[in-house]
């Protein structure tokens, strides 16, 4: 039990072009799910938070028009990243919680989003 | 400011021999910790946890201690496999609030060697 997915797991984009990644929970509903970006050879770097039905709660320096999140059900959430660049380009890693155990979080597989 | 620090980028260890990964941490209100594992292009994989009432959890082959008065927790592999070479990222997050957000530490790249 508790597994995520996310499509795509690699996406290739022009420049200046928008990206929708999914992350869904499959086998139970997530009362929050987490984005993050990881940078090479870094850490894991929590962009938002976002529980359904609700707007998300971004961290600080994550441009919230730039990362457009949705949670529009308990096992889905979808990061728009608008108008790409370059620098946008980096592995991105959602997660999931469940209620009952709301400290660990079931990890994605991630999206590789490379913006040329 | 780095909140969970991994202070090893990598170990390398014998394959049957014990794998210590150390993780520190400055945020007192973190209580509850984790380790996870992580293949290149993949997710991270949810290991082993600890609740700060603990000082000792134990899984199989993983077990985690926990000194709270140091901020200090480590994950210990016995014995070691070359299955489990990989990245192993330590988190914690507050008991309550927060959404209990995790932060992480940079990891640790472990190599079993045959």
């Amino acid at each position: 039990g508790a597994v995520v997915s996310q499509h795509p797991s690699r996406v290739i984009c022009k420049s200046g072009t928008s990206v929708k990644i999914e992350c869904r929970s499959l086998d139970f509903q997530a009362t929050t799910m987490f984005w993050y970006r990881q940078f090479p050879k870094k850490s894991l770097m929590l962009m938002a938070t976002s529980n359904e039905g609700s707007k998300a709660t971004y961290e600080q320096g994550v441009e919230k028009d730039k990362f457009l999140i949705n949670h529009a059900s308990l096992t889905l959430s979808t990061l728009t990243v608008t108008s790409a660049h370059p620098e946008d380009s980096s592995f991105y890693i959602c997660s999931a919680s469940r209620w009952r155990t709301q400290n660990e979080q079931f990890f994605g597989p991630g999206t590789r989003l490379t913006v040329l | 400011d780095q909140q969970v620090k991994q202070n090893s980028p990598s170990l390398s260890v014998q394959e049957g021999r014990i794998s210590i990964l150390n993780c520190d941490y400055t945020n007192s209100m973190f209580d509850y910790f984790l380790w996870y594992k992580k293949y290149p292009a993949e997710g991270p994989t949810f290991l082993i946890s600890i609740s700060s009432i603990k000082d000792k959890n134990e899984d199989g082959r993983f077990t985690v201690f926990l000194n709270k008065s140091a901020k200090h927790l480590s994950l210990h592999i016995v014995p070691s496999q070359p299955g489990d070479s990989a990245v192993y990222f330590c988190a914690a997050s507050p008991e309550r609030g927060s959404n209990y957000k995790l932060t992480f530490g940079k990891g640790t790249l472990l190599t079993v060697n045959p």
